[in-house]
């Protein structure tokens, strides 16, 4: 079965710095990882996506997420967050087995609080 | 624009009386799914389609029904509402075969208060 696993329920972090928010995954084969965004009252966005190739993926709004295959680890990250940022963070994973469609799990979600 | 449209938004009711949540997507994707975001739980899914009349459970399935009788809506039903089943729902879809990488698209949400 697989899992993803958001260590932090809240990340705070000052604006202007940098940002991290973990994630951690288990799948039996090639996984497909996502990162997605949360604002309040709203629906989740799809921010960034690792399918294979090269371990440092950008994506929408200045973010970008690290693949390590060793660690099983997906981290998001932005070099200097900004307030705007403030929202609830889900990763995501899948299978990348190509036998049709393949169930996506979600962490527990990590809320970014960015401080002014 | 492309877009998952949920309705209702907002919804108390009380239990027992069967409600239905609404979805459509306009992106003429194959794969629709419902869940549920409940705190501290994240996103569990309730059912998923993927494609029309081909319907399967996700992890929590007690208590709801799902149809999908064209490709653009896959509305959610509780027959029998209870207090348990207050919590956020959404809809999403995507692609499936070779374009399909899981990337989802999802609604806005319903929040769904059982009295």
């Amino acid at each position: 079965a697989q899992s993803v696993a958001q260590p932090e329920d809240q990340v705070n972090v000052a604006e202007g710095n940098p940002l991290t928010v973990k994630c951690t995954y288990s799948v039996s084969g090639n996984p497909y990882l996502f990162w997605y965004v949360q604002y309040p009252n709203r629906g989740l966005q799809f921010l960034l996506k690792y399918i294979t190739g090269d371990n440092l993926v950008k994506g929408s709004y200045g973010f970008e997420a690290e693949f390590n295959k060793s660690q099983t680890s997906f981290h998001l990250k932005k070099p200097s967050a900004l307030v705007s940022d403030s929202a609830l963070y889900f990763c995501a994973v899948r299978d990348g087995w190509d036998g049709g469609y393949q169930k996506v799990t979600f962490g527990t979600g990590t809320k970014l609080q960015v401080i002014p | 624009e492309a877009q998952v449209t949920q309705n209702p938004r907002y919804l108390i009711t009380v239990t027992g009386k069967k409600l239905t949540v609404t979805c459509s997507q306009n992106m003429n994707h194959e794969y629709m799914s419902w869940y549920r975001q409940d705190p501290g739980l994240g996103l569990r899914q309730i059912y998923y389609s993927m494609n029309v009349e081909v319907t399967d459970k996700g992890d929590v399935p007690e208590g709801y029904k799902v149809s999908r009788k064209e490709k653009r809506n896959f509305p959610l039903i509780l027959e029998s509402p209870s207090p348990n089943q207050t919590s956020l729902y959404f809809c999403a879809s995507s692609l499936l075969g070779g374009a399909n990488t899981g990337e989802l698209f999802f609604g806005e949400g319903s929040r769904l208060t059982v009295l």
